[in-house]
Formats: structure tokens, C-alpha cells, sequence
């Protein structure tokens, strides 16, 4: 069975830095294409990063050069590093396992609320 | 980046009705890089169909997708109450993903 936990949300001020965990079980993250998806309250879904299972990484315009996408292999663990955060970025963030093209696989979800 | 636009944005329908969900896209799409999600209030995304027309596991089969270049389609033959929810079609391109935004699907 595949389980994917978020972990790392939470209120933070705008400028601020957080790092979000993805905690997996079930499969090993570095075989897999991994991306992190958000969705800020009442709206829909926006794609910020991937991982492919060769390391290369991508990530959305709206969050280039701020956002990191990383992943430990001993500890089967995917992260996202978000620095200097806008209000903007306020949305629970989704870790997400799939082939390259599309996600089978979600986790629940943590919230980041930036805020000041 | 390749904008994906859904119609109608709320589709009021009956259980056991036929629904039908649009979603164009800007400029052509490979059908293997077309897929569907259904979300419920308070749940992740779940994947329905991939390629444009799979079902992805699990998928009952009174969900299915058609459709190509721009102009996709999810059809569910006969609405169950559980099938009331959001639905996104999604694609990839130059390893990038754009969602569209989104069809509410309610109970009429």
C-alpha cells in the first residue's frame, strides 16, 4: 500500500522560509517522479514542482528561484524548500507520486498560510 | 504554457443523468499527456482517467474520456451520488503541467 504524509505547514510572515516533508511508504520516492501540487482555499489546483526519478527537478514560474524540490533517499522522503514566501503562496500543498505525465498517488495535504 | 479552459463551470445534473465535461486546451495536446481528477470537499485529487482515455484503476467504467489535439472530454454514463464533485483535466508539456480550472459538478 502507497502512503504519502505531508508534514512542515503553518503560519508564517511573508519573506519567511519553510520546508515541507513528504514522507513515503509503500514505494521508494527516488524510482519515482514525484511533484508537489497546491491549492489555495476555494480555488483550483496549480503544479509547482517535480522530481523525476533521474534527479532532474522543474518547477512553475511562480515559484522559480524560490522554491527547491529535493528528496533523501535514506529516509524515503520527499521535501520542498519554500523561501521568501508571499501571501500568494498561502494553499495547502499536496505531495503526489505518479508517472511523468500525471499523479496516482496523493497525499492529505498540509497548510502554509503566509501571513504577517 | 499550454492553458487549459473546462466548461460549463457548474454542471447541474440528476442521479442516474448523463454528464458530459469539456475541456480545451490552447494549443495541441498529446493525448497520452491528457488526464482527468475528481476531488472532493476536504479530500485530495484522485486520478480517473490517464491518456485521454484510461481508466485508472479502480475507475468504475461509467467513467471514460475521448477526445484529441485540443478538444477533450469526460463523459460519466449515469451519475451516482458519489460522483458529485470537482473535476480538473490536467495535461503535461516540456516538463511543465497546467490544470484547468475546474467543472463543479452538483446535485440539480
Amino acid at each position: 500500500e502507497v502512503y504519502l504524509v505531508e508534514s512542515g505547514g503553518g503560519l508564517i510572515q511573508p519573506g519567511g522560509s519553510l520546508r515541507l516533508s513528504c514522507a513515503a511508504s509503500g514505494f521508494t520516492v527516488s524510482s519515482n517522479y514525484m511533484s508537489w501540487v497546491r491549492q489555495a482555499s476555494g480555488r483550483g489546483l496549480e503544479w509547482v514542482s517535480v522530481i523525476y526519478s533521474g534527479g532532474s527537478t522543474y518547477y512553475a514560474d511562480s515559484v522559480k528561484g524560490r522554491f527547491t524540490i529535493s528528496r533523501d533517499t535514506s529516509k524515503n522522503t520527499l521535501y520542498l524548500q519554500m523561501n521568501s514566501l508571499k501571501l500568494e503562496d498561502t494553499a495547502v500543498y499536496y505531495c503526489a507520486r505518479g508517472g511523468k505525465y500525471n499523479w496516482n498517488d496523493w497525499g492529505q495535504g498540509t497548510l502554509v498560510t503566509v501571513s504577517s | 504554457e499550454v492553458v487549459l479552459t473546462q466548461s460549463p463551470g457548474t454542471l447541474s445534473l440528476s442521479p442516474g443523468e448523463r454528464a458530459t465535461l469539456s475541456c480545451r486546451a490552447s494549443q495541441s495536446v498529446s493525448s497520452s499527456y491528457l488526464a482527468w481528477y475528481q476531488q472532493k470537499p476536504g479530500q485530495a485529487p484522485r486520478l480517473l482517467i490517464y491518456g485521454a482515455s484510461s481508466r485508472a484503476t479502480g475507475i468504475p467504467d461509467r467513467f471514460s474520456g475521448s477526445g484529441s489535439g485540443t478538444d477533450f472530454t469526460l463523459t460519466i454514463s449515469r451519475l451516482e451520488p458519489e460522483d458529485f464533485a470537482v473535476y480538473y483535466c490536467q495535461q503535461y508539456g516540456s516538463s511543465q503541467y497546467t490544470f484547468g480550472q475546474g467543472t463543479k459538478l452538483e446535485i440539480k
